[in-house]
């Protein structure tokens, strides 16, 4: 069984660009997290999305945005990018049930310069 | 205060030393308690899951949580060089919110 996917692994981008990450959660989960982890700093906890709404957001501004689709996938767009947004960005993803679990993906590298 | 606080490290030890990892926490709602390893450059691996106080056994792990105290351990066997990575709690009130996380402790086992 395939475990969370997430796309692309590195991504380079220019200080006020924006940035889409994309990521596949595992067959059956309908609840997508996503994670900021800086350098130095521990998971930070930014947006939840389960079958499709936005459940929980946490202490980022409103540049961080993202959707979930019909199928579960989930995009997460950084918009007006800052260097200090330099960070691995980890996706996760759990049945959506209070007791679940929720695994990781591998992450996206994102390099602000 | 952070909500769920752990220190850092770097701990050290030798191959097949036993390693305890600790956390504390402050919210009682915390109810759900969760171990991850991280290796450099990947992705969080969960190790052990947890509901309220007790241990649990997987292999050469043991994870306890001691709710009265508001604390929650990791406890590796016979420790080995593969295990050398990032050790993070987490934890959550139960109502599928979001995890909250320690910010981890770098684990080195030297030959």
């Amino acid at each position: 069984e395939a475990g969370v996917t997430q796309s692309p692994t590195h991504l380079i981008k220019t200080r006020g660009q924006q940035a889409t990450l994309r990521c596949s959660p595992i067959s059956g989960h309908t609840s997508v997290y996503w994670y900021q982890q800086a350098l130095g700093l521990g998971l930070q906890f930014l947006l939840w999305y389960d079958e499709g709404e936005e459940r929980n957001r946490g202490n980022f501004p409103p540049r961080f945005s993202g959707r979930q689709f019909p199928n579960y996938s989930s995009e997460l767009n950084v918009n007006a990018l800052e260097l200090e947004d330099s960070a691995l960005y980890l996706c996760a993803s759990s049945l959506g049930s209070a007791k679940a679990e929720a695994f990781f993906g591998q992450g996206t590298r994102l390099t602000v310069v | 205060q952070k909500e769920v606080e752990q220190d850092p490290g770097p701990l050290s030890v030798p191959e097949g030393a036993i390693v305890s990892l600790n956390c504390t926490y402050s919210n009682s709602a915390f109810q759900y308690f969760m171990w991850y390893r991280q290796y450099s450059r990947k992705g969080p691996e969960l190790l052990m899951y947890t509901y309220s106080s007790g241990n649990k056994e997987d292999g050469r792990f043991t994870a306890q949580v001691d709710k009265s105290s508001k604390y929650i351990s990791l406890f590796i066997r016979d420790s080995q060089p593969s295990d050398s990575a990032t050790y993070l709690c987490a934890t959550h009130t139960g109502t599928a919110s979001k995890l909250t996380f320690g910010t981890g402790t770098r684990l080195q086992v030297t030959l």
